[in-house]
Parts: structure tokens; C-alpha cells; sequence
């Protein structure tokens, strides 16, 4: 079974960018699609995009396809987020979660602890 | 349409069952599956594929569906309950999406 620990709080200021980390430990993501949902302050989940760790290609939610690349180290025991051109809506826990590519009974069989990004000036 | 809607909350007494909906235009030809989140953890599988229920959530969760409505039971609900509820699906595009999430108090 495949735990998934992410990287700690950040902050930024509106127009920068923030980077995730997502890093499996008890398998390599390989085998496994790594999703990344969002959620902001008191708010429900939204689906940000999600990476296939065989091919590593990505696909993105149209709301942030063009700000939102979804990556994998060569190992690919790390899975990364990286976000541009931040605005304060963009404060959120986001999270990681993964599921087998080939017998998962859901998107999202096994989920990070999240990351708090703040953007504040 | 992508959009899943939840009542805002729910309460029940202990030992009530409770019911959570979630309305969808696609429901009828896509799986529904429920996420239990407690206060500041991960969100928690509770319900997939509508009515299953994965190893190690106990047997008074279960889901049904009828037409575009899920429905999450929680059956004799215990206090360790309280949390937020949120439905997932996917529309006729593959497009993912949650619903917004249902407060369910046991009190």
C-alpha cells in the first residue's frame, strides 16, 4: 500500500508561483495515476488534473490548464504541482492522491495530508 | 451538466440514520462515490462504484441511487460520524467533479 507525504506550508505573494512536492513511499507512482484537488478556506474540493505515471502525460481542468503543470521525477517516486500567476483565491489545502492505473476502485484510493499555500502581500 | 448538488447540512440524533443526496444530470450513467472528511484531516472513501463499500469502513455506511440522485446512508449514526460529506463523479466528458459537500451532525 502506497503512503504519500507532501511538502510543507508555503506563502507567496500574488503573481508568483508555488511548487508541490508529492513523494510516495511503499511503491514508485509508476504504476499509479496521481491526481491533484484543491481546497480552499471553509470550501469543497475541486479537481485541478491528474498525471499518468506509466506515460507521464498530464491532463489539467480546464480552469487551469494554463497555469497548472503537473510533473513526476525520473524515478517517479515524486509527483509535483506547480502553480503561476497566484492570486488570493488561490489560498487552499491542496492535495495529492493516487490511485492504481489498473485496479483502483476510485480516482483516489489514497490521499496526501495536504499542503496549505497561503498568498497574502 | 457537471454540477453535483448536496444540501448544505444534515443532523440526526444518535442512533438515527441519516441521509445525504446528491443530485446530477449524469448520475444516471456514472458512478457516484462518497468522501467522509473530518475537521483538518484528508478527505476518506467511504462509498464507491454507488452502493460498495471499501475494506475497513464499517457497515452502516452504504449508498443507493435512483435516477440522477446518489444517496449516502449512514445508519445508526454514531457521534465519530460528525463530518463533512462530499460526493464525486464524473460527467458525460470525463470531466471530474465534487459536489459541495453536506455537514453531517449527530447530536
Amino acid at each position: 500500500q502506497v503512503s504519500l507525504v507532501q511538502s510543507g506550508a508555503e506563502v507567496r505573494k500574488p503573481g508568483a508561483s508555488v511548487k508541490v512536492s508529492c513523494t510516495a513511499s511503499g511503491d514508485t507512482l509508476t504504476n499509479y495515476a496521481t491526481h491533484w484537488v484543491r481546497q480552499a478556506p471553509g470550501q469543497s474540493l475541486e479537481w485541478m488534473g491528474w498525471i499518468n505515471g506509466r506515460t507521464g502525460k498530464a491532463k489539467y481542468s480546464e480552469r487551469f490548464q494554463d497555469r497548472v503543470t503537473v510533473s513526476r521525477d525520473t524515478s517517479a517516486t515524486t509527483v509535483y504541482m506547480d502553480m503561476s500567476s497566484l492570486t488570493f483565491e488561490d489560498t487552499a489545502v491542496y492535495y495529492c492522491a493516487t490511485s492504481k492505473i489498473v485496479g483502483a476502485i476510485c480516482d483516489f484510493d489514497y490521499w496526501g495530508p495536504g499542503t496549505m499555500v497561503i498568498v497574502s502581500s | 451538466s457537471a454540477e453535483l448538488t448536496q444540501p448544505p447540512s444534515v443532523s440526526v440524533s444518535p442512533g438515527q440514520t441519516a441521509r445525504i443526496t446528491c443530485s446530477g444530470d449524469a448520475l444516471p450513467e456514472k458512478f457516484a462515490y462518497w468522501f467522509q472528511q473530518r475537521s483538518g484531516q484528508a478527505p476518506l472513501l467511504v462509498i464507491y462504484d454507488d452502493t460498495k463499500r471499501p475494506s475497513g469502513i464499517p457497515d452502516r455506511f452504504s449508498g443507493s441511487t435512483s435516477g440522477t440522485k446518489a444517496t449516502l446512508i449512514v445508519s445508526g449514526a454514531q457521534v465519530e460520524d460528525e463530518a463533512d460529506y462530499y460526493c464525486y463523479s464524473t460527467d458525460k466528458t470525463g470531466r471530474r467533479v465534487f459536489g459541495g459537500g453536506t455537514k453531517l451532525s449527530v447530536l
